[in-house]
C-alpha cells in the first residue's frame, strides 16, 4: 500500500495522559500535514511541514500540542495532558506540489482519538 | 461567518438523478480549489480540482466562478455508491493549509 498511513487507527485514554500519533506519508511527498476533525465539521487544519521544516502552525494548536518531523519523512503529533475537548479524528496528509502549483494533499486513514 | 460555506442537506435523491452542490467562499485571495468526498468514518479523497474554465471527470462536472466567490459540483445519473458527504475545500494563496466546508451529505436511494 503505498498511500499516506497512520498509527494507531484508534486511540482511547484518560483525561490527562500524554498521546503520540504516527504519520507516515506518501514517499515521495515532501509536505505533510495534519488536521483535526470532529463530528459534522470539516477538517480543520493544525499544522505542516516541508521536508523537516515546519512552516505553518494553527492557533489550535495549543502549547500542550506538539508535531516534529525530523527526517523529513514521518511525522508524529503529540497531545500533552489530554483533556476531553482533544476526542476528535486526526487525519494527516501529504502532497507533492505539482504543475501550476496546485496543493493536492492526500489522507491517511486518521487516528480517532477518545479522551474519557 | 466560515471561510468556506456549504448547504449541509441531505440531499435525497432517486438512483439516475442529477444533482448540484453550491459551495461559497469569503476570502478572494483562494487560490486553488477542490471537491474531496468523504465516507462515514472514513477519511477525505479528493474527488476533484477545480479549473478555472471548468472541469468533468466522467459523471462529475466542477464549475469555478471567481467574481461570485462560488464553486459548485455536478453529478450526473447518480449512483448508490455515490452516497457520501462531499466537501468544498479551498487554498489560499502563500500558504499551504486547505480550509474545509462543513460538507455536503447525498443519500442516493433506490
Amino acid at each position: 500500500d503505498t498511500g499516506v498511513s497512520q498509527d494507531p487507527r484508534h486511540k482511547i485514554t484518560k483525561r490527562g495522559q500524554n498521546v503520540t500519533f504516527r504519520c507516515d506519508p506518501i514517499s515521495e511527498h515532501n509536505r505533510l500535514y495534519w488536521y483535526r476533525q470532529t463530528l459534522g465539521q470539516g477538517p480543520e487544519f493544525l499544522t505542516y511541514f516541508q521536508n523537516e521544516a515546519q512552516l505553518e502552525k494553527s492557533r489550535l494548536l495549543s502549547d500542550r500540542f506538539s508535531a516534529e518531523r525530523p527526517k523529513g519523512s514521518f511525522s508524529t503529533l503529540e497531545i500533552q495532558r489530554t483533556e476531553q475537548g482533544d476526542s476528535a479524528m486526526y487525519l494527516c496528509a501529504s502532497s507533492f506540489e505539482g504543475l501550476a502549483g496546485i496543493n493536492e494533499q492526500f489522507f491517511g486513514p486518521g487516528t480517532r482519538l477518545t479522551v474519557l | 461567518r466560515k471561510e468556506v460555506e456549504q448547504d449541509p442537506g441531505p440531499f435525497n435523491v432517486p438512483e439516475g438523478a442529477t444533482v448540484a452542490f453550491n459551495c461559497t467562499y469569503s476570502n478572494s485571495a483562494s487560490q486553488s480549489f477542490f471537491w474531496y468526498r468523504q465516507d462515514c468514518r472514513k477519511e477525505p479523497k479528493l474527488l476533484m480540482s477545480v479549473y478555472s474554465s471548468g472541469n468533468e471527470d466522467g459523471r462529475f462536472t466542477a464549475q469555478l466562478n471567481r467574481a461570485s466567490q462560488y464553486i459548485s459540483l455536478l453529478i450526473r445519473d447518480s449512483k448508490l455508491s455515490d452516497s457520501a458527504t462531499y466537501l468544498c475545500v479551498v487554498n489560499r494563496h502563500n500558504t499551504d493549509k486547505l480550509i474545509f466546508g462543513t460538507g455536503t451529505r447525498l443519500q442516493v436511494f433506490p
